[in-house]
């Protein structure tokens, strides 16, 4: 069974950057393809990039490609998802999802508020 | 880009009710649709994968249909604990997108 622990709420400046963890548990993250969803308040649910184990490539939703950086680091079994050049419309829960094509686990989110 | 249209976007039913969302794909993705049920403040959860195949543990009254473009999620004997927002989501190619949600509210 995976777990997926994400990192705390984080309150950041317009420009600023912000670096979202999600460390993994019960499979190693060399077996897993993660990806990365965003849900504004009130608003549906947004892919902004994942694993193509076909390729071996990070693919990233074009609308944020430039900004977001998604890293492993395998020693701890942790995925990173950095977004960059932040504004209001960021504000967002960010999950960190992953399975066998589809996404049959998920963290819990982490609440990224973006605020002067 | 695949682009997909789920409807209604709320749906006001009783408890009992039959519910059908749909999902229509803008091409062709054979059956590869996933549906996710979410509750307020928590994350999505994976109801049904490959359009008809149930997830382990999901009850029975969930059920899914279709192929190629046009997908339905159906829901035979609405439970209390279903009013929740739904969402299809395409794993066919990239970028993987998903359905606008379709809110199931107490009529």
């Amino acid at each position: 069974q995976v777990q997926l622990v994400q990192s705390g709420a984080e309150v950041k400046k317009p420009g600023a950057s912000v670096k979202v963890s999600c460390k993994v548990s019960g499979y190693t993250l060399t077996e897993l393809s993660m990806h990365w969803v965003r849900q504004a308040p009130g608003k549906g649910l947004e892919w902004m990039g994942g694993f193509d184990p076909e390729d071996g490539e990070t693919i990233y939703a074009q609308k944020f490609q430039g900004r977001v950086t998604m890293t492993e680091d395998t020693s701890t079994d942790t995925a990173y998802m950095e977004l960059s050049s932040l504004r209001s419309e960021d504000t967002a829960v960010y999950y960190c999802a992953t399975g066998p094509s589809r996404f049959d686990y998920w963290g819990q989110g982490t609440l990224v508020t973006v605020s002067s | 880009v695949i682009w997909m249209t789920q409807s209604p976007s709320l749906l006001s039913a009783s408890t009992g009710d039959r519910v059908i969302i749909s999902c229509r794909m803008s091409q062709g993705i054979s059956s590869y649709l996933a549906w996710y049920q979410q509750k307020p403040g928590k994350a999505p959860e994976l109801l049904i994968y490959a359009a008809s195949t149930l997830q382990s543990g999901v009850p029975s009254r969930f059920s899914g249909s279709g192929s190629g473009t046009d997908f339905t999620l159906t829901i035979s004997c609405l439970q209390s604990e279903d009013f929740a927002t739904y969402y299809c989501q395409q794993y066919y190619s990239f970028p993987r997108t998903f359905g606008q949600g379709t809110k199931v509210e107490i009529k």
